[in-house]
């Protein structure tokens, strides 16, 4: 069935490195994704999103690509600080379907 | 603009019990999402409603569940006769218009059932 998943379940960095989190997708006709990041104890908070039509789009500190040929999808933080440890959650929206589906997530550590 | 609002955060419901979640969307907001969440693992997807009608209640279980958003009010998630297993945190989210808008989450009421 479709699904979305993550390639990794924790990452692990040192403060000031660059974090990429990856997350796979099978529904070729999502066209909505959002990243989410989740801190402990806490409500998913939305980061960034970009629609299908468009493979990169920045934001503060993040970026996110898509890459609809493999159906991948990514999210770079720059600079990382120990304040952005929290799971990482991808969601894709469409294929007829107005739900988000979320993925199991990727847990960053960052480490001073 | 005050973000989703849930209440309670944290609930403790004996076996057997009733357990109601309350979720107050975001101004403006007329879409309405349940998510469950056990720990270590991802949002489930339990029901979508919008004012006053259920569109797609297909993530959640066909009994002691149920879930409302009344024209007036909080949307109610509500578990009846709780078990041990229905003990998680649940979240909601609300958008201004279903599909490719941005959903914005509440912090979360974490049920345990005792």
């Amino acid at each position: 069935g479709e699904s979305v998943g993550l390639h990794l379940p924790t990452l692990s960095v040192q403060e000031g490195d660059n974090s990429i989190i990856n997350c796979a997708y099978s529904n070729s006709a999502s066209d909505y994704f959002i990243w989410y990041k989740q801190e402990s104890g806490k409500g998913p908070q939305f980061i960034i999103d970009i629609r299908s039509n468009m493979d990169k789009r920045q934001g503060q500190r993040v970026t996110v690509l898509l890459n609809k040929t493999v159906k991948h999808l990514s999210l770079q933080i720059a600079a990382t600080q120990p304040g952005d440890s929290a799971v990482y959650f991808c969601a894709e929206i469409g294929g007829g379907s107005y739900i988000p589906t979320f993925g199991r997530g990727t847990s960053l550590i960052v480490h001073p | 603009n005050a973000g989703v609002m849930q209440n309670p955060r944290h609930l403790v419901r004996r076996r057997g019990q009733e357990a109601r979640l309350r979720c107050s969307p975001m101004k403006g907001h007329s879409h309405v999402y349940w998510y469950r969440q056990l720990p270590e693992e991802g949002l489930k997807f339990m029901v979508y409603l919008q004012k006053e009608n259920i569109i797609d209640e297909s993530g959640m279980p066909k009994e002691r569940f149920s879930a409302e958003f009344p024209k007036e009010g909080p949307s109610i998630l509500r578990i009846q006769q709780v078990v041990r297993g229905d003990s998680a945190a649940y979240f909601c989210a609300s958008s201004p218009s279903g599909g490719s808008s941005e959903a914005f989450f509440g912090q979360g009421t974490r049920l345990t059932v005792v």
